[in-house]
């Protein structure tokens, strides 16, 4: 069965780059995706990469996809205190429609 | 367009009650997701619709949990009895076809 693996928590100095790593289990997986989840608030999609690609960029958004090894990551360059949020890595499967989450990984920017 | 829509955004009940939790979903979308969020087990996926029929309902935890879509823009998940282990925050999804799902605000629902 499909199954998203992540660390639960990163802490990083304002400035610095900051990776979430997650690995993932379902070959078949048509779309990657990273969401944000603020305080109190419901997730929002960052950014996505289809499963033939290998590397996406978006400003400061750099995520990278390893389909040999099923490794997702996702760099945020110059992290800033508005990034602290908790950020879930999430595969797609088009078969069944349904997106399987990861468990989120807990950003804290130190000022 | 508005968003996905929840509501209560707060409900505090006492064990045994009744809870109903609603969603409206963004207009054209053709998929509906109910999820429930604990600090312990993270976003679980409860159960889905699509065009209205429910397609997947493993997630329910039991018979207290159940989940309709009378209409297109519209559906509601009920808790009935309420106990304090079911106190997290729900969240109704929505999407098109082979498209990113779009999240509603969440429902914290307190159980004492």
């Amino acid at each position: 069965g499909e199954d998203v693996e992540q660390s639960l928590f990163l802490s990083v100095r304002e400035g610095d780059s900051s990776v979430i790593n997650c690995t993932y289990t379902d070959s078949s997986s048509t779309y990657l995706y990273w969401y944000k989840q603020e305080p109190g608030a419901g997730l929002q999609l960052l950014t996505y990469i289809f499963s033939n690609m290998d590397m996406k960029q978006d400003q400061r958004l750099t995520v990278l996809l390893n389909k040999k090894d099923k490794h997702l990551s996702l760099r945020i360059a110059d992290t800033q205190t508005g990034d602290s949020a908790i950020y879930f890595c999430a595969e797609y499967s088009g078969g069944y429609q349904k997106v399987t989450f990861g468990i989120g990984t807990k950003l804290q920017v130190i000022p | 367009d508005a968003g996905v829509i929840q509501s209560p955004r707060h409900e505090v009940t006492e064990m045994g009650q009744e809870v109903t939790l609603r969603c409206k979903p963004i207009s054209g979308h053709d998929y509906l997701f109910w999820y429930r969020q604990t600090m312990m087990r993270g976003l679980e996926l409860l159960i889905y619709f699509n065009n209205n029929v429910p397609i997947d309902d493993s997630g329910m935890p039991e018979d207290r949990f159940s989940a309709k879509m009378p209409n297109a823009s519209f559906s509601t998940l009920k808790i009935q009895p309420s106990e304090p282990r079911d106190s997290a925050v729900y969240f109704c999804a929505s999407m098109r076809r082979n498209s990113e799902q779009y999240f509603g605000p969440g429902t914290r629902l307190t159980v004492t």
